[in-house]
C-alpha cells in the first residue's frame, strides 16, 4: 500500500522559513516523479513543485519560484520542500503527491498545514 | 498556460440523480491529458479519471469521463451519498487545475 506522510508544517511569521518532509513507502520511490500540491483557504488546488525521479528536473509555480526548493533523498525514500521568505498567501494545506507517469497524480498524503501569520 | 474553467461552480442534486460536470480548456489539451479528482472535506484528493476517460484503480463505474480537445465532462450516473464533494479537473503539460465544482445535496 502506497503511503505518503508529510511533516514539518506549522505556524511561521512572514519572511520566515519552513522545511516540509514527505516520507514515502509502499512503492519503488526511485522510479517516480513527485510533487507538492497545496490547497489554500477558499481556493482550489495548486501544484507548487515537481521533482523528477532522479532529483531533476524540477518545476515551480510562478508564485513560489525563487523562494521554494524541492529536493529528494532516494536512499531514504524522502522528499522535501524548503520554503523561504514565506508570505501570508502561502498559508495552505500542503500535500505530498506521487506522480502517475508525467501527467497525473495517483496518490496523495493526508496533507500538512502551513500558516504564515504574525 | 492553459486555463481550465469548470462549471457550474456549485451543483445541487439528490442521491440517485445524474450529475454532469464540465471542464473547458482555454486551448486544446495535449493528447487529452486530462484528469478528474474528488476531494472531500478534511481528506486528500482522489484520482477518478485520467486520459479524459480512463477510470483509475477501484473507481466505481458510475463515474465516467468524456470529451476531447477543449471540452471535457465528468458524469456520475447515479449519485450516492458519499459522492457529494468537490471535483477538480487537471491537465498537463503544464500541470494546472480547474477551480473546482462543489457537488452538494
Amino acid at each position: 500500500e502506497v503511503q505518503l506522510l508529510e511533516s514539518g508544517g506549522g505556524l511561521v511569521q512572514p519572511g520566515g522559513s519552513l522545511r516540509l518532509s514527505c516520507a514515502a513507502s509502499g512503492f519503488n520511490f526511485v522510479s517516480y516523479g513527485m510533487s507538492w500540491v497545496r490547497l489554500a483557504p477558499g481556493k482550489g488546488l495548486e501544484r507548487v513543485s515537481h521533482i523528477g525521479a532522479s532529483g531533476g528536473p524540477t518545476y515551480y509555480a510562478d508564485s513560489v519560484q525563487g523562494r521554494f526548493t524541492a529536493s529528494r533523498d532516494n536512499s531514504k525514500s524522502m522528499m522535501y520542500l524548503l520554503m523561504n521568505n514565506l508570505r501570508a498567501e502561502d498559508t495552505a494545506i500542503y500535500y505530498c503527491a506521487k506522480r502517475l507517469g508525467d501527467h497525473y497524480i495517483d496518490h496523495w498524503g493526508q496533507g500538512i498545514l502551513v500558516t504564515v501569520s504574525s | 498556460e492553459i486555463v481550465l474553467t469548470q462549471s457550474p461552480g456549485t451543483l445541487s442534486l439528490s442521491p440517485g440523480e445524474r450529475a454532469t460536470l464540465s471542464c473547458r480548456a482555454s486551448q486544446s489539451v495535449t493528447n487529452n491529458y486530462l484528469a478528474w479528482y474528488q476531494q472531500k472535506p478534511g481528506q486528500a484528493p482522489r484520482l477518478l479519471i485520467h486520459g479524459a476517460s480512463l477510470r483509475a484503480t477501484d473507481i466505481p463505474d458510475r463515474f465516467s469521463g468524456s470529451g476531447s480537445g477543449t471540452d471535457f465532462t465528468l458524469t456520475i450516473s447515479r449519485l450516492e451519498p458519499e459522492d457529494f464533494a468537490v471535483y477538480y479537473c487537471q491537465q498537463s503539460p503544464p500541470f494546472t487545475f480547474g477551480q473546482g465544482t462543489r457537488l452538494e445535496i
